[in-house]
């Protein structure tokens, strides 16, 4: 079965203080690797897509990046509007069909 | 544009009541999904639609009905709300690999 975990369930860090955030997962032929972000009381804001292992992108203070097995969101020198929920989802099979972890709830401190 | 949009944003129901929470895309997407978001859970997928005129079940589909009504509009259905329905329910779009997500409809079951 396909499954997405993601640590920690929550981050706290001070300003400036960098960090990564996982993504662990276990699907059957990954066609690619997704990462959001999600605002309290706010639908998920798409950051990334990754496809391949040894791939990464970046915006801003954020970059992923895809390993056979995982994921990781680097969050270099994060201010306070960093704060959010980080999901990341995979994509496996037909359809369009993502299955994403729990998500983690990053607070950046001033 | 708007992206995908969703109405109502906030719905309370009594237990065995039915509702319609609706759904619409002006991105000329094929692919649109219903998912529901719990605590600890994640999002997980309700059903879907790859194209106008085709709809599938997802991972939690029981007690809940689709329509794809046109290219741009995908309805969801609770026929008999129960409490275990209260959630947040996000409509999500897609053309090629990336999903949208709409802001969210907040439904409290009673």
């Amino acid at each position: 079965e396909d499954q997405v975990t993601q640590s920690p369930e929550a981050l706290r860090l001070q300003e400036g203080e960098s960090s990564s955030l996982n993504c662990s997962y276990t699907v059957s032929g990954l066609r690619g690797l997704f990462w959001y972000r999600q605002d309290p009381g706010k639908g998920p804001e798409f950051l990334f897509t990754l496809y391949s292992a040894g791939e990464e992108k970046e915006k801003e203070r954020l970059k992923a990046t895809l390993t056979k097995k995982e994921s990781f969101l680097h969050i270099t020198a994060p201010k306070p509007e960093d704060s959010a929920t980080y999901l990341c989802a995979a994509h496996s099979g037909g359809a369009q069909k993502l299955v994403f972890g729990q998500g983690t709830r990053l607070t950046i401190n001033p | 544009n708007a992206g995908v949009t969703q109405t109502p944003k906030f719905q309370v129901l009594k237990t065995g009541q039915s509702m319609t929470l609706q759904c619409a895309q002006d991105m000329n997407h094929n692919s649109m999904y219903w998912y529901r978001q719990d605590p600890g859970m994640g999002l997980r997928l309700i059903y879907y639609s790859a194209s106008e005129g085709t709809t599938d079940k997802g991972e939690v589909p029981n007690g809940y009905n689709v329509s794809r009504l046109n290219k741009r509009e995908f309805s969801l259905r609770l026929e008999s709300a129960a409490p275990s329905q209260t959630s947040v329910y996000f409509c999500a779009s897609t053309a090629a690999k990336t999903q949208y997500f709409g802001p969210g409809t907040r439904l409290l079951v009673l």
